[in-house]
């Protein structure tokens, strides 16, 4: 079956930086999306990425190894602003979007 | 604001009534999604539509019966539904289908609760 993994819930502190994993099998691969997703809020998009390397787009990286089924979200400079949900996300071989259960991302002063 | 609404924000009904979410998008997508959201819970793809043909149906109870009369435009009717449909409902839309870049913009839900 297809599968998306990614931590429940992570702590961080205000100013720091923060790594968010997602593994993922799914019956082929047409890139892979992070979205970011405040309590009670509509997810909105982060990033995407279809090719191996990282992609880096303010304080806000992701990174993608298509060998390793593999892909991380970095957040730096955190700020309370940042905590939300993350969802990964993987489109595969039917350009379906197969979802990850999201990581709640907590930051503390 | 993404672009698209949801309206109602919040929904309580009971397990006889008939409800209907509506969904607009103002951003000229020819696709638009239905997903439910339970806590904890990957998003649960209901429904895809195309240019206002159904697509895809990821065995959804009939209970939920989808509706896209034009490509801004997406109805979801609810009838006789159970207290485990409780959860959030998430309206989406996208430029097209088969491009793997293809983002999907979201609208901010339909918190539904079923007694």
């Amino acid at each position: 079956g297809q599968n998306i993994d990614q931590p429940t819930e992570m702590t961080a502190t205000e100013g720091a930086i923060v790594q968010i994993n997602c593994t993922y099998q799914t019956s082929g691969f047409n890139g892979l999306f992070w979205y970011q997703q405040h309590a009670g809020e509509a997810p909105t998009f982060l990033s995407y990425n279809v090719l191996d390397g990282l992609e880096e787009k303010g304080r806000f990286s992701s990174f993608l190894s298509r060998s390793k089924g593999y892909s991380y979200l970095l957040l730096k400079e955190l700020q309370m602003k940042d905590s939300a949900s993350y969802l990964c996300a993987v489109r595969d071989s039917n350009y379906q979007l197969i979802w990850g259960a999201g990581t709640k991302l907590i930051i503390k002063p | 604001e993404t672009g698209v609404t949801q309206t109602p924000r919040h929904l309580v009904m009971g397990m006889t009534n008939k409800k209907s979410l509506k969904c607009e998008q103002h951003l000229g997508h020819n696709a638009m999604y239905w997903y439910k959201q339970s806590a904890k819970k990957p998003l649960e793809l209901m429904f895809v539509y195309s240019l206002e043909e159904r697509v895809e149906n990821n065995s959804v109870p009939s209970r939920f019966s989808p509706e896209c009369p034009n490509s801004s435009h997406l109805f979801l009717h609810l009838h006789t539904l159970q207290p485990e449909d409780s959860a959030l409902y998430l309206c989406a839309s996208s430029q097209d289908l088969a491009s793997g870049a293809d983002t999907q913009y979201f609208g901010p839900g339909t918190r539904l609760t079923v007694l």
